[in-house]
C-alpha cells in the first residue's frame, strides 16, 4: 500500500543528544518536506526537496538537516538538541509531474527535548 | 507574504448539522488550495484539492469552494458526525503551502 511513514512516532531526550527523524514514502513521489507544528499553531515549512540530491530550507529557520539520497527517503537530523527544539515534525510528499501537487503527510513524529 | 486566516477557530455543533468552515488568503496568486483534517497528536489527512482554476470539488459530505478573486475559500460539510470532530486546516500554494491555524470541530452527539 502506497503510504508515508515517520519514525519513531514519539521521542523523549536529553540535551546535546543527536538524533535522526525518519521519512519515507512509497508514493514515488518526487517532492518531499519537513514541517514543523506548536501546539495550537500553523504548521511551518523547514525544509523541502525537489528529488535526489536536492534540498531547500524553508521559511522557519531550523538548526536541522537533511539529507535526500533516495528518491523514497527524507531523514532529518539535529546534531545536538535543545529543549527549543520541542514541537511536533510532520512529513509530506507530492508529486508534480501529472500538475496536482497534492500533499500528503506522514502520522508526525512528536519530540520532547529535556 | 502570503497570509491565510481561519474563522472560527473553533466550533461546536450538534450531530446531524450543515456547517461551513471558512479560509481567506491575501495574495490571490495561488497554484492550488488544500483543505486537511487533523486528529489530536497525528498528522494531516488531505481531504480536498482545488487547482486554482477550479471553483469548487465535492467528496462524499464535503464540499470546497474557491473564489481566488476575493480571496476565499470555504469547506462545506453536510450532516455532520461524531466521527468529524477534527481541526480543520486551509493552506494555499504558491511555491510551498501557507497554512492557517485551523478551525476546531466538535460534533455533539
Amino acid at each position: 500500500e502506497a503510504d508515508i511513514y515517520q519514525t519513531p512516532r514519539y521521542l523523549v531526550i536529553g540535551t546535546g543528544k543527536k538524533i535522526t527523524l525518519e521519512c519515507s514514502q512509497t508514493m514515488g513521489h518526487d517532492k518531499m518536506y519537513w514541517y514543523q507544528q506548536d501546539p495550537g499553531m500553523e504548521l511551518h515549512l523547514i525544509h523541502y526537496s525537489y528529488g535526489v540530491n536536492s534540498t531547500e530550507k524553508g521559511d522557519l529557520s531550523s538548526e536541522s538537516t537533511v539529507s535526500r539520497i533516495r528518491t523514497e527517503h527524507f531523514p532529518l537530523t539535529l546534531e545536538s538538541a535543545r529543549p527549543s527544539h520541542t514541537s511536533q515534525y510532520l512529513c509530506a510528499s507530492s508529486e508534480t509531474r501529472t500538475g496536482s501537487d497534492e500533499q500528503f503527510f506522514g502520522p508526525g513524529t512528536r519530540l520532547t527535548v529535556l | 507574504k502570503q497570509e491565510v486566516t481561519q474563522i472560527p477557530a473553533a466550533l461546536s455543533v450538534p450531530e446531524g448539522e450543515n456547517l461551513v468552515l471558512n479560509c481567506s488568503f491575501t495574495d490571490s496568486a495561488i497554484y492550488n488550495l488544500q483543505w486537511f483534517r487533523q486528529d489530536p497528536g497525528k498528522g494531516l489527512t488531505s481531504l480536498l484539492l482545488i487547482q486554482s482554476s477550479q471553483r469548487e470539488q465535492t467528496s462524499g459530505r464535503l464540499n470546497a469552494s474557491l473564489d481566488k478573486s476575493s480571496g476565499r475559500s470555504t469547506l462545506y460539510i453536510a450532516a455532520s458526525q461524531p466521527g468529524d470532530s477534527a481541526t480543520y486546516l486551509c493552506a494555499v500554494a504558491l511555491y510551498q503551502l501557507t497554512f492557517g491555524k485551523g478551525t476546531k470541530l466538535s460534533v455533539i452527539p
